[in-house]
Order: structure tokens, then sequence, then C-alpha cells
């Protein structure tokens, strides 16, 4: 357990409809990104937070997907419209960048399946 | 896109072995880091190394950076059936963005 905790742990949907997700963060750590893995890949990036400002996201975040992070601590991430290729797992983490330093520490993720 | 890619994808080995892994990326980078990801769950965070520094250990784990070639190799001495696992590299690039990137993995299944 790293301290990074997120849920639901697993969710099944049906296309077209809306899923939100939660992270919440190691409290100290002022970082948090999303990640989005499928089978057989490495986590691929989608946004990150420092405090509540969102400062990247990647292209893969395409208008269907938002996230927030209004007190700086927990963080959601909702799909819109959901489509069966956004089936994956998807992956917070949170660090503290000390010296330059940006040790990511993951929660166990939420697997997302869009029937 | 991810910059790194691990090799070989996929290694078994006996319980008690040395288990190598290998990573190549392609841009300069701050740091490189290695995870660990049972499956189906979150990546544990193993080591860190610094562009600076050309091999570091923890444990049965030692790592190596090579700058000049853009690799990096973990090595896992005296295997553990525990030691199963997908194992990853990931890039922390000096452009001044701090999302990491991944490669596609190792998977290492050490049988005993």
């Amino acid at each position: 357990d790293t301290g990074v905790s997120q849920d639901p742990r697993h969710k099944i949907t049906k296309r077209g409809q809306n899923v939100t997700f939660r992270c919440d963060p190691i409290s100290e750590h002022n970082r948090l990104y999303w990640y989005r893995q499928t089978l057989g890949q490495g986590p691929e990036f989608l946004t990150y937070f420092q405090n509540e400002a969102q400062l990247e996201k990647s292209r893969l975040l395409s208008d269907r997907f938002s996230a927030e992070r209004p007190k700086g601590s927990f963080s959601t991430l909702e799909i819109q419209r959901t489509e069966q290729g956004d089936s994956a797992m998807y992956l917070c983490a949170s660090s503290h960048l000390r010296s330059g330093l940006d040790t990511q520490y993951f929660g166990p993720g939420t697997r997302l399946t869009v029937l | 896109s991810q910059q790194g890619e691990e090799d070989p994808q996929a290694l078994s080995i006996q319980e008690g072995e040395n288990a190598t892994m290998n990573c190549s990326y392609k841009t300069s980078i701050n740091n490189l880091q290695w995870y660990r990801q049972n499956s189906g769950r979150g990546l544990v965070h193993l080591i860190l190394i610094r562009s600076n520094e050309r091999e570091k250990h923890s444990g049965r784990l030692r790592v190596t950076l090579d700058t000049s070639k853009k690799s990096s190799s973990l090595l896992i001495t005296a295997s553990r059936a525990a030691d199963t696992a997908s194992y990853f590299c990931a890039t922390d690039p000096n452009s001044g963005n701090t999302p990491l990137v991944f490669g596609k993995g190792t998977r290492l299944s050490v049988i005993a």
C-alpha cells in the first residue's frame, strides 16, 4: 500500500454513459498525476496537477475527459460519453518534488470496462 | 508516446538465478526510474538513478545507466518467486516536463 487510494477499483459501464473516478493522494504531496494503461503496455500520461492547478494535458486527453483537483487534495477524472476504446486501467500517482526528483507513488488503479 | 523500450519483453528464469532487464530511451533525461507492477495492480517504485550517476544498488537490485548509449539495466540477483511481475523503466525528461514516460515493460516469471 503506497498511501494513494483510488475509487472505485472496478467500473463496468455501457457505451455512452459518463463515469467518474476519484484519487486520494498522499496527504503532503502537491503533485497528482493521471495515467492510462492498456493491456501489455506501460502507463501513458494523461494530465497532472500541482496543487489545484492543472499544468499539463496530454493529447490523449480528448474533450470527453476532464480532471479536477478543486482543493489541491483529492482529484476526479470524468469521462463523458464513454467509448469501448476507453476501456483501460486508470492510474493515479502523487509526488512531492524535492531536489528536482519526482518519485511518483501510484495507487492501485481503477479498471474501466466499457461494454 | 512511449520513450522507453524494455528488452526482453518477457523473461522466464528459475528461482535463485539472476534476472537482467534492459531499457533504452530516445531523448536526454533528468533521471530514470524502475517500477514493478504485479498483475492487475498499481506500480511500485523500485529505484531512481540520476543522469549523473552510473550505478546504484538497493538490496538485491542493481541499476546501471549509460547516458551516452541512452540505456539502463536492472539486475535482480538471487531471484524469488515473489519477484514475478512486470518491470517498467520510466524516464524523467529534462525538457521541463515532469510526467514520467514509461516503456512497455518486461514480464518476468520466476519459477520455483
